[in-house]
């Protein structure tokens, strides 16, 4: 297994543009992970999804983020209309169980958003 | 409410020299600990857990339940070392999600 698939790595764009992230998480993997990493605050983590519904959305910064899963393979992260707060690296992470008791979750190589 | 709490945002030793990485974390129940570790142009990934009580790359870190601390050791650093740590905490239950701290960049000069 190639492990978590993120895209795109980079991504450069102007305030006010649309961004969507996209995700692969690992096959059989029941649940998925979206975190946000800046010096300031760390590792975030914005929203997790259990078999494809969204389980936890309190750390979605506000309306213009969205996130969706349509199928057990993939997932989306949108920011619309982007702003420059908003550059980050950007992680999608998946794993077997939320985590607390095992403690393995399994990262992408994380998106690093640029927001001009 | 469960909080993870490390900080030192920046911690540089020379090789050779001791390191320890602070964690503090605040959570009323029975709490899982993890050190997660991400090498330069690595992905993030799992570098121990109290429970296994194991050594990985000779880092050990033993739960302190009454200093309620979760501090990452290593008698002798070295350059390979340098990378950022987050300490996370899980509260025990296969239903649990991760609670990360925000990370501590180590630097280990030669």
């Amino acid at each position: 297994d190639a492990g978590v698939i993120q895209s795109p790595r980079h991504e450069v764009t102007e305030m006010g543009q649309e961004v969507t992230l996209r995700c692969k998480p690992i096959s059989g993997h029941d649940y998925l992970f979206w975190y946000r990493q800046t010096m300031m605050r760390g590792l975030e983590l914005l929203i997790y999804f259990n078999n494809n519904v969204p389980i936890d959305d309190s750390g979605m910064p506000e309306d213009r983020f969205s996130a969706k899963m349509p199928n057990a393979s993939f997932s989306t992260l949108k920011i619309q209309p982007s702003e420059p707060r908003d550059s980050a690296v950007y992680f999608c992470a998946s794993s077997l169980t939320p985590g607390g008791y095992t403690g393995e979750l399994f990262f992408g190589e994380g998106s690093r958003l640029t927001v001009l | 409410a469960q909080r993870v709490t490390q900080p030192e945002k920046l911690l540089s030793v020379f090789k050779g020299a001791p390191v320890e990485l602070k964690c503090n974390y605040s959570y009323s129940g029975s709490p899982e600990l993890f050190w997660y570790v991400q090498y330069s142009r690595q992905r993030l990934q799992l570098l121990l857990r109290h429970i296994s009580r194991e050594s990985i790359k000779g880092f050990t870190a033993d739960l302190n339940k009454g200093e309620t601390s979760f501090h990452l050791k290593k008698p002798f650093a070295q350059e390979e070392d340098s990378a950022m740590y987050y300490c996370a905490l899980g509260r025990g239950s296969t239903l649990g999600r991760l609670y990360f701290g925000r990370g501590t960049q180590l630097t280990v000069w030669p």
